[in-house]
C-alpha cells in the first residue's frame, strides 16, 4: 500500500505545454512538499504546505503552481515549459511541519521538455 | 551556496566490510539531520536520523556520527551488503523557526557493494 504515490512516473512533454502532476498520501501527514532533483543530482525544496495552506516557496518561477485541495494532496501544476524544467520531481509529506521528523518520498516524475 | 556537501560521489566496498559515507555542513542553525536512500527510478527512502543533542544514533548495522564543533556527519554500515548498493543522501533541517521541515540536501554518494 503506497504511503506517498505520484502521479505520472514520466511526463514528455513539448515547450510550452501545461501540465500537472498529481500527489497524494495516506499517512495522514499535515505537510506535504515538492522537490525537484536537476540534472546535477540535487534535491532541492520547492514548496511546502501544511493542512492545505503554503508555508515554504523557495523562489520558484510564477508558472509552477501549487494546489493543495485538502490535506492529503498536493498537485503541481507547471504553465508554458520550458527545457530547463526537464527534471525529477519528488512529492513528500511529513507528520509535523518541522521538528524532528522525517518525509517520506513518492517515486518521483521524470519530465522530460522537448 | 550548497549548505550540505557530500564530498565524495562514489565509494565501492567490499562485501562485510565497513562503509563510511561522509556529509559535511556550514549552517550551524542546522540541528537535525538525516541520511536517506535511494534506488533507481524510487524515491528516497529514510534510512537514519540524529539530533543535535546527540553525537551517535545507532539502528542495526547503520550508525549515525555527528562531529557539531567540525560540522562533520558520517554514516557507518557494518557489515556492508550487496544490498545496500544505492545513492546515499545527507540532509539538514532547522526544527525550529520557519524553516517547516524544510530539508536541505546534499549531491548523494554512490555505493556499491561488491560480492
Amino acid at each position: 500500500d503506497t504511503a506517498v504515490s505520484q502521479t505520472p512516473k514520466y511526463l514528455v512533454t513539448q515547450m510550452g505545454n501545461d501540465k500537472s502532476i498529481k500527489c497524494e498520501q495516506n499517512l495522514g501527514h499535515d505537510t506535504m512538499y515538492w522537490y525537484k532533483q536537476d540534472s546535477k543530482k540535487f534535491l532541492k525544496i520547492m514548496f511546502s504546505y501544511n493542512n492545505k495552506e503554503l508555508i515554504i516557496n523557495e523562489t520558484v518561477p510564477n508558472r509552477f503552481s501549487p494546489k493543495s485541495p485538502d490535506k492529503a494532496h498536493l498537485n503541481l501544476h507547471i504553465n508554458s515549459l520550458e527545457l530547463g524544467d526537464s527534471a525529477v520531481y519528488f512529492c513528500a509529506s511529513s507528520q509535523l511541519p518541522g521538528g524532528w521528523t522525517e518525509a517520506f518520498f513518492g517515486q518521483g516524475t521524470r519530465l522530460t521538455v522537448v | 551556496d550548497q549548505q550540505v556537501k557530500q564530498n565524495s560521489p562514489s565509494l565501492s566496498v567490499q562485501e562485510g566490510r565497513i562503509s563510511i559515507l561522509n556529509c559535511d555542513y556550514t549552517n550551524s542553525m542546522f540541528d537535525y539531520f538525516l541520511w536517506y536512500k535511494k534506488y533507481p527510478a524510487e524515491g528516497p527512502t529514510f534510512l537514519i536520523s540524529i539530533s543535535s543533542i546527540k553525537d551517535k544514533n545507532e539502528d542495526g548495522r547503520f550508525t549515525v556520527f555527528l562531529n557539531k564543533s567540525a560540522k562533520h556527519l558520517s554514516l557507518h554500515i557494518v557489515p556492508s551488503q550487496p544490498g545496500d548498493s544505492a545513492v546515499y543522501f545527507c540532509a539538514a533541517s532547522v526544527s525550529g523557526g520557519t524553516s517547516y521541515g524544510k530539508l536541505t540536501f546534499g549531491q548523494g554518494t554512490i555505493l556499491t557493494v561488491h560480492p
